[in-house]
This record gives C-alpha cells, sequence and structure tokens, in this order.
C-alpha cells in the first residue's frame, strides 16, 4: 500500500554542520506535509510544515523542500546543534477524503557530533 | 500556555484487562487525534474527534473506542488488552478537523501489558 518511507534511518553529523533529512511519499493526494522532532520520552514536536501548493518553506534554522515530480520531502537544519538530536519523522495528509489522517514515516535517528 | 496534557504517564496492565487513557487538548482547541506508537516506529492513527463526534478511524480493531467530551477532552479505551497493546499512546490537538493547522502533541502515556 502506499505510505511515507524515509530514505535514512540514521544520520550522524558534526556540530555546526547543515543537516537534510529526506523522506520519500508515494501518495499523490497528499497535500499537507509536516515535519516532527521527537526527543526520548517525549511526544513529537511540530517543527515546520508545509501545503502541497508550495514547494519551500522556511523557519528559524530549518527549511522544508518539497519536490512533488518524485514525491520527495527534505528538512534542512542549518548550523546543527547538539539540541537538534533526536528522531525526526515526516507525516502527510492525503486530505478529507481519507479520514484526516496523518500517516508517518519510521523516522530517522540523528545525532549530533560536539 | 499549557500545551497537551496526558494522564496517566505511564500504565501497567495485564493482558485482557480494560484501560482508558485522558488527554486534555490546548485551549481553543476542539479536535483530538489519537496515535499508537510501538517502540522504534512512527505513530500510527488510531482516531480522530472533532465536536464529540468521531470524524476518522485508522486500522484498529473494534477493542479501540473512544469519546470527546463537551470540554473537548478525549479518552480512549481498549478492551481485552493484549501483549501487542504494549506501546506510547499520544493525542495531539489541533484547532479544527481539516489540515490547515499545525498539530500538537502530548507527552503521550506509555502502556505495558504483562
Amino acid at each position: 500500500g502506499e505510505s511515507v518511507g524515509l530514505h535514512l534511518p540514521t544520520l550522524s553529523v558534526q556540530e555546526g554542520d547543515n543537516s537534510i533529512i529526506n523522506c520519500a511519499y508515494s501518495n499523490s493526494a497528499s497535500d499537507y506535509f509536516i515535519w516532527y522532532k521527537q526527543e526520548s520520552g517525549k511526544g513529537p514536536q511540530f517543527i515546520i510544515d508545509i501545503r502541497s501548493n508550495m514547494d519551500k518553506r522556511q523557519g528559524q534554522r530549518v527549511t522544508v523542500l518539497l519536490n512533488k515530480t518524485v514525491k520527495h520531502l527534505s528538512l534542512q537544519i542549518a548550523a546543527t546543534q547538539p539540541g537538534d538530536s533526536a528522531v525526526y519523522f515526516c507525516a502527510e495528509n492525503i486530505g478529507l477524503s481519507n479520514n484526516n489522517d496523518m500517516r508517518f514515516g519510521a523516522g530517522t535517528r540523528l545525532t549530533v557530533k560536539p | 500556555d499549557a500545551g497537551v496534557t496526558q494522564s496517566p504517564t505511564h500504565l501497567i496492565k495485564t493482558r485482557g484487562q480494560q484501560v482508558t487513557l485522558r488527554c486534555s487538548p490546548i485551549s481553543g482547541h476542539k479536535s483530538v487525534s489519537w496515535y499508537q506508537q510501538v517502540l522504534g516506529q512512527g505513530p500510527q492513527f488510531i482516531f480522530q474527534y472533532y465536536e464529540k463526534e468521531e470524524r476518522g478511524r485508522g486500522n484498529f480493531p473494534d477493542r479501540f473506542s473512544a469519546r470527546q467530551f463537551p470540554n473537548y477532552s478525549s479518552e480512549l479505551n481498549v478492551n481485552a488488552l493484549l501483549l501487542g497493546d504494549s506501546a506510547l499512546y499520544l493525542c495531539a490537538s489541533r484547532w479544527d478537523r481539516f489540515s490547515s493547522y499545525e498539530q500538537y502533541f502530548g507527552p503521550g502515556t506509555r502502556l505495558t501489558v504483562t
């Protein structure tokens, strides 16, 4: 079945470097995407979202890129800090016709080395 | 402002028992969704409630049920617990039932079934 997935399960970066976390989706009906950060023992924390009518959105130190042609989503974190170490999930909403289900990928664990 | 709150934090139950989990959304949010997160996986959608009515349901058995109260708080009930129900149960709230606004998660209830 169609699902949200991730290219890499783990990512290790040096403090101060930029991080890029990727996500592939296969449902062309998806109209809204969210990136979440989940630290150990906590619920997912909203980072940034993007609608399907956009291809880029920027937040504080984070940028989300959406390529609908290849059904690819990425999260870029600038100047990665130790506090960015967590599991990152992308999630898609495939719209009202599918009961507002937010479907999550398996996650990517980001480790920031000092 | 208080975020999404959930109770209890942790819970240990025996197979066959029943459990009730509680969630209070962010003030002003009318939609509550429930997710199950098995260790090492992304959250899976169980229910969405809006204005006290079920607006969406994921692929979970009838042992799972929920309700939403006039103050928009919600309860998730699971009957006849199985070992496989052991997971982190997350509640998320948003302003309305649509994908127009970001969804915020609570810290979760860790359920262990022995």
